[in-house]
């Protein structure tokens, strides 16, 4: 029973590109997480997303970043025009949203964006 | 959600028993508490959650007081490999912002020979 997978898991862009990383969630799982851990810090939330919906995104930076979780197809979290300050660990994370309030969150191992 | 206090730290010898506290008095009837693991450079593992009452798996047990405004996570016979930092988190239930889940400063663990 494969996990959360994430890709790429290190990626290195310099200022001004564009990042993209993938998530595939979890079997049976269709609702997607995406966390962001900078450099010494704890994770933060950034947005919560189900098939084709974004359901909280009030962790997401209000420029450049962007989120989706088509029909078909990986989650894709987009950062636009990067910059230093966007080097982090980007965790994504699922679950099946079955069962009210005990449903548990899984996470991948994470993508590693470094801007140089 | 809920506040979580924990130490900052803490040392264990292997094979000896880890019992990781919490504070959650702020906690909400229908909140969760959650008790997550990230080992260096690795995503977040999942250990083990609870309501009210005390819950154990293959990893660890999770002993929640009468109250509920503070848990013990117990590794009970711990390993090198059980360093790492570790979680708790109180978990909205239901809505919009149940997948937010926060995460504090976490316990560093120290297992040693």
């Amino acid at each position: 029973n494969a996990g959360v997978m994430q890709n790429p898991r290190h990626l290195v862009r310099r200022r001004g590109q564009e990042a993209r990383l993938r998530c595939s969630p979890m079997k049976g799982h269709s609702h997607v997480y995406w966390y962001r851990q900078l450099p010494e810090e704890g994770l933060k939330f950034m947005v919560y997303l189900q098939k084709e919906n974004i359901i909280d995104e009030s962790g997401m930076p209000k420029e450049r970043f962007s989120a989706e979780f088509p029909k078909e197809g990986p989650s894709i979290l987009r950062i636009q025009q990067v910059v230093r300050g966007d080097s982090a660990a980007y965790f994504c994370a699922s679950s099946d949203g079955q069962g009210n309030f005990g449903n548990t969150i899984y996470f991948g191992e994470g993508s590693w964006l470094t801007v140089v | 959600d809920a506040k979580t206090t924990q130490p900052t730290s803490m040392d264990c010898a292997e094979g000896r028993a880890a019992n990781l506290p919490c504070n959650h008095s702020t906690i909400s009837g229908n909140e969760y508490v959650y008790w997550y693991r990230q080992i260096h450079s690795q995503g977040p593992q999942y250990i083990i959650h609870g309501l009210k009452n005390n819950e154990t798996n293959e990893m660890a047990s999770l002993i929640i007081t009468e109250d509920r405004k503070s848990s013990t996570l117990i590794l009970p016979h711990a390993t090198l490999r059980d360093t790492a930092v570790y979680y708790c988190i109180v978990r909205v239930a239901g809505g919009t912002s149940y997948g937010k889940l926060t995460f504090g400063q976490g316990t560093i663990l120290t297992v040693h020979p």
